[in-house]
């Protein structure tokens, strides 16, 4: 079975520094890994994803996560953080089976 | 841009009503999925259906059904609903490519007093 652990609940952060959230998952197989955030009252958004290649990956609003095979892990980052920034972020994962596995969410808490 | 639309963004209902959750996307996406999301659960699978007709459980479909007669259109059904049903539901869709990304509706939250 495949599951993805985001170790911390809530992230806080002071805008213009750099952020990290952390992702980690488990799964058989080539993985592949998905960023979504939400902001309040709102669906999800798609942030970014890895399928194969490079193992840096580029997203939308400036984001963008690395890929670490040996350390099965997939970290959102972000280098100067912004105020509208503050939103809650779920990491993914999907195996050959083409079903997403979401992590429990972390709240991410950009202070000016 | 593709839009999910979800009929409702806030619904009371008592317990032991049915309650119909309905979700339509205007991209001609096969897939289609509903999920509930609970704090610091993030978002678990109930339904999904990959066509018109078809529906397979996902991780909790217990206390929940659904039905999709029309491509567009995916409903999830509680058949009797319960507090613990309690939750925010999210509907999504995506077309039929493998590893393709989801479009989320902006979900309803449903109450069960």
């Amino acid at each position: 079975a495949q599951s993805v652990a985001q170790p911390e609940d809530q992230v806080n952060v002071a805008e213009g520094n750099p952020l990290t959230v952390k992702c980690t998952y488990s799964v058989s197989g080539n993985p592949y890994l998905f960023w979504y955030v939400q902001y309040p009252n709102r669906g999800l958004q798609f942030l970014l994803k890895y399928i194969t290649g490079d193992n840096l990956v580029k997203g939308s609003y400036g984001f963008e996560a690395e890929f670490n095979k040996s350390q099965t892990s997939f970290h959102l980052k972000k280098p100067s953080a912004l105020v509208s920034d503050s939103a809650l972020y779920f990491c993914a994962v999907m195996s050959a089976g083409n079903m997403l596995t979401f992590g429990g969410g972390t709240r991410l808490m950009v202070k000016p | 841009d593709v839009k999910v639309t979800q009929s409702s963004r806030y619904l009371v209902k008592r317990t032991g009503e049915k309650v119909f959750l309905e979700c339509v996307q205007d991209m001609d996406h096969e897939n289609m999925f509903w999920y509930r999301q609970d704090p610091g659960l993030g978002l678990r699978l109930i339904y999904f259906s990959y066509d018109v007709k078809m529906k397979e459980k996902g991780d909790i479909p217990e206390g929940y059904s659904v039905s999709r007669e029309k491509k567009e259109r995916f409903s999830l059904i509680l058949e009797s609903a319960s507090t613990n049903q309690t939750s925010m539901y999210l509907c999504a869709s995506s077309d039929p490519e493998g590893r393709s990304t989801l479009h989320f509706g902006n979900g309803t939250r449903l109450t069960v007093t």
